[in-house]
């Protein structure tokens, strides 16, 4: 069966610090894989999304940046944290656009 | 306005009460998501839909193409049930990536 990791599960980094988000999937070959965020109170924001190894597509324009080195990893990544990058960071990982998605447990990053 | 709208954006029931959470949608689809978020944040697929009606235990999600709106039944509600439940479309304008509703807040009460 697939299962999904995601680490680490919480964590608190200072402005202007940087940021290494690991997603990897188990029990599937050539996943879509996507990175979305949850600010407080709001809903799902789609921030990148990976259809093959080195293929990385951005949604918003932000200080955020993916890579795919791996097949079944994806990563999330920033040179300087900002506050407004605080938030809920879930990976999720599909067989296809408009196929079921199945999520990570997510990493709650708090930038202080 | 947001393509994918869902109401009411809070709802408090007792428990065993019959529940409906709503999604209208204004793009075309391929398929409409109906998401459980739990109060640690995880997040689980409830249903995929593009026609009809499906039913797993307590939970029947309905959808009308030609209304463009869905709905999400409870019943006999728990509170278990407890959750934020997200709505979302894949978006054949958008190369058919999720997009998300804004979530119903569920708060089931014993």
């Amino acid at each position: 069966s697939q299962t999904i990791h995601q680490w680490p599960a919480t964590l608190v980094q200072p402005v202007g610090s940087p940021l290494s988000l690991e997603c990897t999937v188990e029990g599937t070959s050539n996943p879509n894989l996507y990175w979305y965020r949850q600010a407080a109170g709001r809903g799902l924001q789609l921030l990148f999304y990976s259809v093959g190894i080195g293929q990385i597509s951005s949604e918003v324009p932000q200080n955020l940046s993916a890579s795919r080195p791996q097949d079944r990893q994806f990563i999330l990544s920033s040179k300087k944290l900002l506050l407004s990058d605080s938030g809920f960071y879930l990976c999720a990982w599909s067989s296809g656009f408009g196929n079921e998605q199945y999520f990570g447990p997510g990493t709650r990053l708090t930038v202080t | 306005k947001n393509e994918v709208e869902q109401s009411p954006q809070n709802l408090t029931a007792q428990e065993g009460e019959f529940i409906t959470i709503n999604c209208s949608y204004s793009v075309g689809i391929s398929a409409l998501h109906w998401l459980q978020q739990h109060p640690g944040g995880g997040i689980v697929s409830l249903f995929m839909l593009s026609s009809g009606k499906k039913k797993h235990g307590r939970l029947i999600a309905t959808i009308n193409i030609q209304e463009k709106h869905s709905s999400l039944h409870i019943t006999a509600s728990h509170p278990r049930d407890s959750a934020v439940y997200i709505c979302a479309v894949s978006n054949m304008e958008y190369g058919n990536k999720l997009v998300f509703g804004a979530g119903t807040i569920l708060r089931v009460k014993s």
